[in-house]
Formats: structure tokens, sequence, C-alpha cells
């Protein structure tokens, strides 16, 4: 089975600043990855799939790219209500493994 | 407006049974899959298992496969997952998604989440 994995595993960051995630896949996935956030308490909500589309309503904060084995995740300027964890999932076979998630806070 | 409803969550005790339900609105549900997410108390979000829309396939993980049936009743809107040989790392909340329709590569990019069913599995 493919393994993703997620880093890091957790940070802090300051409103405004430039948050980067990334999570790595092997072999490669194509662009077969999603990425999903959960603020706490909260249901998990799709941000991204095919690697780099963002979903209808997100803020374009936000954006996503890679292909193949690493993928990123980037919060263009954090914002407080981007307090979550944030976790890819690869979808080019099952099963659709989720990574580890990264907990974001400020 | 989607909106999906989990229930049929509790508690059971080891090697025991429960069957979760989806019930679906808002969409047509024949044209969707449903895929169920779990989550471990504390824990991140494990894929448990897919079922298509039209011809209907489905898909398990490893981790519950030969354990857990998905099923689908179109009368009804429901997709049901039942699980048996409940086992101790089975307690968490269970989430019903609707995945994508058409292509297989759709099915698992979950647009609309339930507020889950939690089921704990202990003695």
């Amino acid at each position: 089975d493919v393994q993703m994995t997620q880093s890091p595993s957790s940070l802090s960051a300051s409103i405004g600043d430039r948050v980067t995630i990334t999570c790595r896949a092997s072999p490669g996935i194509n662009t077969f990855l999603a990425w999903y956030q959960q603020k706490p308490g909260q249901v998990p909500k799709l941000l991204i799939y095919g690697a780099s589309t963002l979903q209808s309503g997100v803020p374009s904060r936000f954006s996503a790219s890679g292909s193949g084995t690493e993928f990123t995740l980037t919060i263009g300027s954090l914002q407080p209500e981007d307090v979550a964890t944030y976790y890819c999932q690869k979808y080019d076979s099952v099963p659709w493994a989720f990574g580890r998630g990264t907990t974001v806070e400020i | 407006e989607v909106q999906l409803l989990e229930s049929g969550g509790g508690l059971v005790q080891p090697w025991g049974s429960l069957r979760l339900s989806c019930a679906a609105s808002g969409f047509t549900f024949n044209n969707y899959a449903i895929n169920w997410v779990r989550q471990a108390p504390g824990k991140g979000l494990e894929w448990v298992s897919v079922i298509s829309g039209g011809y209907v396939k489905t898909y398990y993980a490893d981790s519950v496969k030969g354990r857990f049936i998905i099923s689908r009743d179109t009368s009804k809107n429901t997709v049901y997952l039942q699980m048996d040989s409940l086992r101790d790392e089975d307690t968490a909340v269970y989430y019903c998604t609707r995945g994508g329709s058409g292509t297989y590569y759709n099915w698992p990019i979950s647009d609309h989440w339930g507020q889950g069913t939690l089921v704990t599995v202990s003695s």
C-alpha cells in the first residue's frame, strides 16, 4: 500500500504568516490527492482535490500543488479561523489513506 | 441542501455487531458514492469503506475487510454499514460522506460530511 507521510505534525505561526504543510507519498500517486481541514470540535471539510483544485467556497489564501510523491498545502496569510488540523488523503487506489494530520496553531 | 444523517451508534461488547445508517437528502442519491470515514478519540481520520452510485461497487479498508459490509437502499436514500466481530480498535466516531459521481477517481472526494455517530466497543 502507498504510505502517506505528512509533516510537520504540528506548527505554530503568527497571523499573516505563510504556512506550508507537506505530504509525501511512496510510491507516487500522480495527482490523486485531497486536503481536508478539521477545526476543533467540527466535522472535516474538503479544501482541495486533484492535488491543486480549490473546492468551491474555500478562501483563495489556500492553495496546493504537487504531483507524484510530494505535495504541499499553503495558507498564504494565516488567519485566526485557520486554526485546525489538516489532513491529506491519497486516492489513486484503495485503500484511500489519510495522512496523520498537521495541527496549526496561532 | 445536501444533508447526511448518521444513526445507529452506541456501546457494544467486543465481538458484537452494530448497524449504522446514513440517511441522505438534498441530492440525487443514486448518482453519488457514499463513504464511511472514522475517527478514533483524539486520533486522525481513517477511511473505512465506499459504495458507489449507479452500478454499485464496494471497497473496504484492510482493517475492516471481512467484518464490515456496506450497502445502500435507494428507496430510502440510505446507506448502511453492518459491523460484525467488533474490536476495541473499532471505537470511533463514524462519519458518512458524499463522494463524487461518475468515475472511480471521484468517489473518495468527500465534499459533504455528516455529523458522525459514536461507536464504542467495550466490555
